[in-house]
């Protein structure tokens, strides 16, 4: 199993351009997560996904967008990309089980600089 | 507003040290979780805790619901436990993990 990957690694892009993330999971999760972690900051969540079809917003989700149209899916999308998107971000996916709970296993993370 | 504390915030320890890493939260939770975020930027998740105590090798995390914190212990610390160690919280009835902002651990040989 791959696990949770992330395409691409690492971008530059220059402010105004638009990109998408790649975030695929093997695992057959539920749930899938869009992070992002800056300097200093604890890791915010932008967008989530509890199923196929269904997305919801985070703490930080404008200037994104996101698609879960398969299951094993989550994308993140920037439409007109800003400096202030400059950040890493990891993608994540879970499971949840009544009585277990809940574990999150992470992508490698997406080091993104937009000048 | 669910605010996540952690101290401190960067710890160095001498090899074979005893570590503690300190977690506070403001809201009443479902579940707490530790993460270890390596050096290379990978996160791994360590331990989901919402009573008591667990334990996984060297690493002993623990939870006091009243109190509201918790606590991640490494004993017998080695170099290769040199890491970024975040606390995240569920606030109850939430789909979503709130984050620390990480205890820097480096650990001396």
């Amino acid at each position: 199993n791959a696990g949770v990957t992330q395409t691409p690694k690492f971008r530059v892009l220059k402010t105004g351009q638009s990109m998408t993330l790649l975030c695929a999971q093997d695992m057959n999760h539920e749930y899938m997560y869009w992070y992002r972690q800056d300097p200093g900051m604890g890791l915010r969540l932008i967008h989530y996904s509890v199923g196929e079809g269904t997305t919801a917003k985070g703490e930080v989700p404008d200037g994104y967008n996101v698609s879960r149209l398969k299951k094993q899916n989550f994308l993140l999308g920037l439409e007109s990309a800003a400096p202030s998107q400059t950040s890493v971000y990891f993608c994540a996916s879970s499971y949840r089980r009544r009585t277990s709970g809940e574990t999150q296993y992470f992508g490698p993370g997406t080091r993104l600089l937009v000048l | 507003k669910n605010e996540v504390e952690q101290s401190p915030q960067n710890l160095t320890a001498q090899e074979g040290e005893f570590i503690t890493i300190n977690c506070s939260y403001s809201v009443g939770i479902s579940a707490l979780h530790w993460l270890q975020q390596h050096p290379g930027g990978g996160i791994v998740s360590l331990f989901m805790l919402s009573s008591g105590k667990k334990k996984h090798g060297r690493l002993i995390a623990t939870i006091n619901i009243q109190e509201k914190h918790s606590s991640l212990h490494i004993t017998a610390s080695h170099p290769r436990d040199s890491a970024v160690y975040i606390c995240a919280v569920r606030e109850t009835g939430a789909n979503n993990l709130f984050f620390g902002t990480g205890t820097r651990l480096t650990v001396i040989p």
